[in-house]
């Protein structure tokens, strides 16, 4: 296997729902990643699970809630969003963490905050 | 300085042409080089990869050159197919710095 699965692939939601992001990879990668992509722009960074350490981006809002049950599985907590927050959510492993070599992207949740 | 140049923003492209991207970065402390392409509706999937101390890679019709001293890489595309349109983002990272930072990505159409 040699994906990496997201679910759900669409996902619309109200500012005031709670609302989780599913992530999984059978890879064996040791490092997780959540991007957040708007329309016309490279990923951006928002969490890192790296031999099952957090690292957080700091100009992430708390309202995003990263969670790592075990090795293949990457949550995404959702709580009282924003419009702006409406973005495709990637989730991405790596057996290489920092060398890029073989980032492995899921197609992404489609997330429309209304 | 962690930031990543690209252009062009977009570029057409006739089919059997020659696509060129360029990018160029400030921090001599990268020391690999990936270029990932990405459809519509998916997520980016690692294209081609460079390290510093090659001058060129070639993988079929993806060719990366890279000028140390310019502190800059480009992407050619060879006779290039209308399935090649997408967007194409060019990054960089170092081992001990888990992040890869991305260019602003261009997007490429190839037109019949």
């Amino acid at each position: 296997d040699t994906e990496v699965t997201q679910t759900p692939k669409h996902l619309v939601m109200g500012m005031t729902n709670k609302k989780s992001l599913k992530c999984e990879q059978h890879m064996g990668h040791r490092a997780m990643y959540w991007y957040k992509q708007k329309a016309k722009k490279p990923p951006e960074l928002m969490f890192v699970y790296s031999y099952e350490k957090l690292s957080i981006n700091e100009s992430v809002p708390s309202r995003f809630s990263p969670e790592c049950p075990n090795s293949s599985l990457l949550n995404l907590h959702l709580h009282a969003l924003q419009p702006e927050d409406s973005a495709l959510y990637l989730c991405a492993s790596s057996q290489t963490p920092g060398q890029g070599l073989d980032y492995t992207f899921g197609s992404g949740t489609r997330l429309t905050v209304v | 300085q962690q930031q990543v140049k690209q252009s062009p923003q977009s570029l057409i492209v006739q089919k059997g042409g020659i696509s060129i991207i360029n990018c160029a970065y400030e921090n001599t402390a990268f020391d690999y080089f990936p270029w990932y392409q990405q459809f519509p509706g998916k997520g980016p999937a690692l294209l081609i990869a460079i390290r510093p101390d090659v001058s060129e890679k070639k993988e079929g019709r993806f060719t990366i050159s890279f000028n140390k001293s310019a502190k800059q890489f480009s992407l050619h595309i060879m006779d290039s197919q209308p399935g090649d349109s997408a967007t194409y983002f060019c990054a960089a990272s170092y081992a001990s710095y888990d992040k890869v930072i991305f260019g602003p990505g261009t997007s490429l159409s190839v037109i019949p």
